[in-house]
């Protein structure tokens, strides 16, 4: 079974351009999440999705940041315009449960870069 | 609110000695508690975690955690480290499908 899949691995863009990151969650899952590691700061939660549906956004930074889920299978995070600050890694998880001790399976991470 | 604490970014031990990462959360509600494990260029993977009975949990390649309530603490450990075990090791404490992280600690063992 394929586990969670992000693209692209990494990315090194300039201030004021746009990038998107995809991910692909684990079949059947119908909650995804995203979340976010400034580097050598925690990894924060961003958003989580069920299925389509965006159920809590709460840790979305500001209105640079807009993530989708058509039709509720992969999903994509873009930021427009990138700034400095939004570098970090992005890590994307899927889950098939939504309770507490359901467990999040992670990709790998989109490294991005904003010179 | 739910915040997690740990302690030392970067911890160095020898091949064979005992491993100890430490982990404090603080919690409005009782813990669920993770520790995830990334190796370089993977994703997070699950190593444990506590959701309610024995407070003493293990985990795959040989860690186990104690979820010790009185000191709001869920420390990692392992008894023999291996070079295998070289990585980044993040505590976790969820509230329903908030999922709060520490900063990481980076394990590496020297032979």
């Amino acid at each position: 079974e394929a586990g969670v899949t992000q693209f692209p691995s990494h990315s090194v863009i300039e201030k004021g351009q746009t990038v998107t990151l995809r991910c692909d969650p684990i079949s059947g899952h119908d909650n995804l999440y995203w979340y976010r590691r400034v580097m050598g700061k925690e990894i924060k939660f961003l958003l989580h999705f069920v299925k389509e549906s965006k159920q809590d956004e709460s840790g979305m930074p500001n209105n640079r940041f807009l993530a989708e889920r058509t039709g509720g299978t992969y999903s994509t995070l873009k930021v427009q315009p990138a700034e400095l600050e939004d570098s970090g890694v992005y890590f994307c998880a899927s889950s098939l449960s939504t309770g507490r001790s359901g467990e999040q399976y992670f990709g790998p991470g989109t490294r991005l870069t904003v010179t | 609110a739910q915040s997690v604490t740990q302690l030392g970014s970067h911890v160095s031990v020898s091949e064979g000695a005992l491993v100890l990462l430490r982990c404090n959360y603080s919690s409005s509600v009782p813990p669920y508690l993770f520790w995830y494990v990334q190796y370089p260029n993977q994703g997070l993977q699950l190593l444990l975690k506590y959701t309610t009975g024995a407070t003493l949990v293990k985990g795959i390649n040989g860690f186990e955690a104690e979820f010790k309530k009185s000191e709001t603490s869920f420390h990692l450990t392992k008894p023999s480290a291996h070079m295998s075990d070289a990585a980044e090791y993040f505590c976790a404490v969820r509230n329903n499908n908030d999922m709060r992280f520490g900063a990481g600690t980076r394990l590496t063992v020297k032979p």
